[in-house]
């Protein structure tokens, strides 16, 4: 089983839409967790770390669920730009930072 | 205040040789990470240094190895270069080497090509 499985998607969505991404990490000792989005041929950017209450930033919310060992990443009203690929990360205490394949967005007017 | 940075920004190499990549993190981050994205794949974790010490690696041969300088600046040398070696070598940087709740911040990655 990977460390960190993502649905790969694509998600294709029209503006306006809300989608919502699914994350799944295997390491029960697993301490913080992120999102990250990497633009098309360009470096991964963080977008939000995740916190345990859940969190929210504008039109994006982050949820982690420990007992089921997930985290989601909500976006509410689609942007065209929002077009990316989403990464979740996890970080084992101490040990490594471990990314998701990615889930890719597709927005389209 | 530079983010990290990464040399060269592309690289072309024939089967067999060896590669060696660079990667200045930003001012203050001790420990750095590698990663491997090939084409159309998601990002694999190569290895991660922290205070000059090789903390972890990911399953990839041997001949993938790397060191940590003193001024936490870092290099990964691929030996014996195979085609499936061409790929985007991306290396990213945090403030300590626990990661909590830490962003990692990358450079702009290295495009490794092998003919």
């Amino acid at each position: 089983r990977k460390e960190v499985e993502q649905d790969p998607g694509p998600f294709n969505v029209p503006e306006g839409a809300t989608v919502a991404f699914n994350c799944t990490y295997s390491n029960s000792a697993s301490q913080s967790f992120f999102w990250y989005r990497q633009d098309c041929r360009k470096e991964p950017k963080l977008l939000m770390s995740v916190y345990s209450s859940g969190n929210e930033d504008g039109r994006f919310t982050a949820q982690l669920n420990r007992a089921s060992q997930y985290i989601s990443l909500l976006i509410r009203d689609s942007k065209l730009s929002d077009s990316a690929t989403y990464l979740c990360v996890v970080n084992i205490y101490g040990n490594k930072l471990v990314f998701g394949a990615g889930t890719i967005l597709r927005v389209k007017s | 205040e530079a983010g990290v940075t990464q040399s060269p920004t592309h690289l072309i190499k024939t089967r067999g040789q060896q590669a060696t990549l660079r990667c200045s993190p930003i001012s203050g981050h001790t420990s750095v990470y590698w990663y491997q994205q090939a084409l159309g794949l998601g990002l694999q974790f190569l290895l991660w240094y922290d205070e000059g010490e090789e903390r972890n690696r990911g399953n990839f041969p041997p001949r993938f190895s790397g060191r940590q300088f003193p001024n936490y600046s870092s290099e990964l040398n691929v030996n014996a270069l195979e085609l499936e070696d061409s790929a985007l070598y991306l290396c990213a940087s945090s403030l300590d080497g626990n990661g909590m709740n830490t962003e990692a911040f990358f450079g702009q990655g290295t495009r490794l090509t092998v003919v």
